[in-house]
């Protein structure tokens, strides 16, 4: 069976401060691709970054940085210097190789205080 | 701008009257996807269409239909709204390359939020 655990329900930090919020993955595929969206109040889903279960490169963007390990079958998502816009709650997705499917898992819900 | 639009942004409607619920997309991608999110939780899979054809989750009730009649436009049908069927409906879309293992992202609408009286 698939699977996306994100076991942070709830995250509040203070502007600035880096945070971390961890994504814990099932699946007996080899082939698999992983991705992380953000969804704010207004209440779109944005796309943020993919992973295939090839490429374990971590990954920088501005102050975005993803975390991909299949040792522990976990992609991380790190903020550095959280801003309030950053304010969000933030999915991590499954989907495997032979299906159109993507799993959710239940979300974090950020919040940068100013 | 190539995107996916939903229409309308909030929709009312009473208790057992039929809603529609309208998507359309520029991207010309060929996989379209409906989907239930309620208060707090992920967003839960109601059916996709892979080009016309139609992929219904097991779990889904039958009182939700939808329609593809082409490329652009996907509709959400709910045949007779319950108190539970409030919530935010999500369309997406996705390109499929002619391979299934391909991790191309979902690129999603912004919803209609869907309230019933």
């Amino acid at each position: 069976a698939q699977k996306v655990t994100q076991a942070q329900t709830e995250i509040s930090v203070v502007e600035k401060e880096d945070v971390t919020l961890d994504c814990v993955y099932e699946t007996r595929d080899t082939t698999y691709y992983l991705f992380w969206y953000k969804q704010p109040p207004s209440g779109e889903l944005v796309f943020l970054i993919r992973r295939n279960s090839f490429d374990e490169q971590n990954e920088i963007s501005g102050r975005y940085s993803w975390n991909f390990q299949k040792s522990t079958s976990s992609f991380n998502f790190t903020i550095t210097a959280s801003q309030v816009v950053d304010s969000a709650v933030y999915f991590c997705a499954l989907r495997t190789g032979g299906t159109y499917k993507y799993i959710f898992g239940t979300g974090t819900r950020l919040k940068v205080l100013a | 701008d190539a995107m996916v639009i939903q229409n309308p942004r909030y929709q009312v409607t009473q208790f057992g009257k039929p809603v529609t619920l309208s998507c359309s997309q520029t991207l010309n991608h060929n996989v379209m996807y409906w989907y239930q999110q309620k208060s707090s939780q992920a967003p839960k899979l109601l059916f996709h269409y892979y080009d016309k054809d139609f992929n219904n989750e097991a779990d889904t009730p039958d009182n939700f239909q939808s329609r593809r009649p082409n490329t652009s436009f996907c509709f959400l049908d709910i045949r007779s709204p319950g108190l539970g069927d409030a919530a935010m409906y999500l369309c997406a879309t996705s390109r499929a390359s002619g391979a299934v293992n391909s991790n191309q992202p979902q690129h999603f609408g912004d919803g209609t939020r869907l309230s019933i009286l």
